[in-house]
């Protein structure tokens, strides 16, 4: 799998928009980018994927450069609720049998 | 999206004694379960793929003997913590995916936070 790189931590202003990055430079083309989030002592959550298009859900929104090389998590309107851990990972998707394997990850807090 | 639940959500227990966690997926079937674990402060890490029907894969360093897993059906894996001590203490957590409807993602457990004494 290739590996991804994110920036330790990261704050933002509750109501702004929330960007988080993430460098795959390593990414192959049948590689999808998943994003996930932890909230303290949850189990992760399932945010957004993407393969080559920008991808938009009720949740957040994907932006994949056109090189495929990085990506970038945008929550439009952060909220207090939003302050989490959140994980950037590339896997070949194939369903069921694809595992995702944690990096450190994003600490994002979301002040008021 | 697809539901994962795990039970119980927390347990305490004594040094020595065994724990059975439960993972489910809800409204979908699951051929592979993983299982993870992770200590304060740090990432998810892979302990385990659980096989509906068969024996699991463990990663490296983890004892096979001593976390024993069980995918009897489609919907249900068991990880046993067998003669626990402190330093099992941990979040496990489960995840199961790629059943019909859920699309290429796998979906998490709430976790099961284990503390040995």
């Amino acid at each position: 799998d290739a590996k991804t790189t994110q920036p330790p931590s990261m704050d933002c202003a509750e109501g702004r928009a929330a960007n988080l990055p993430c460098n795959h430079s390593t990414i192959s083309g049948n590689e999808y980018v998943y994003w996930y989030r932890q909230i303290h002592s949850q189990g992760p959550q399932y945010i957004i994927h993407g393969l080559k298009n920008n991808e938009t859900n009720e949740m957040a929104s994907l932006i994949i450069t056109e090189d495929r090389k990085s990506s970038t998590l945008i929550l439009p309107h952060a909220t207090l609720r939003d302050t989490a851990v959140y994980y950037c990972i590339v896997r070949v998707g194939s369903g069921g049998s694809y595992i995702p394997t944690f990096g450190r990850g994003t600490s994002l807090i979301v002040h008021p | 999206g697809a539901v994962v639940s795990q039970h119980p959500s927390w347990v305490i227990c004594k040094s020595g004694t065994s724990v059975k966690i439960e993972c489910r997926s809800l409204d979908f079937q699951a051929t592979t379960m993983f299982w993870y674990r992770q200590f304060p402060k740090q990432s998810l890490m892979l302990m385990a793929t659980s096989n509906e029907g068969s024996k699991a894969t463990y990663e490296q360093g983890v004892e096979k003997d001593k976390f024993l897993i069980n995918h009897a059906s489609l919907t249900l894996s068991t990880l046993t913590v067998t003669s626990a001590h402190p330093e099992d203490s941990s979040f496990y957590i489960c995840s199961a995916g790629g059943g019909a409807g859920t699309g290429k993602t796998q979906y998490f457990g709430p976790g099961t936070r284990l503390l040995v004494l």
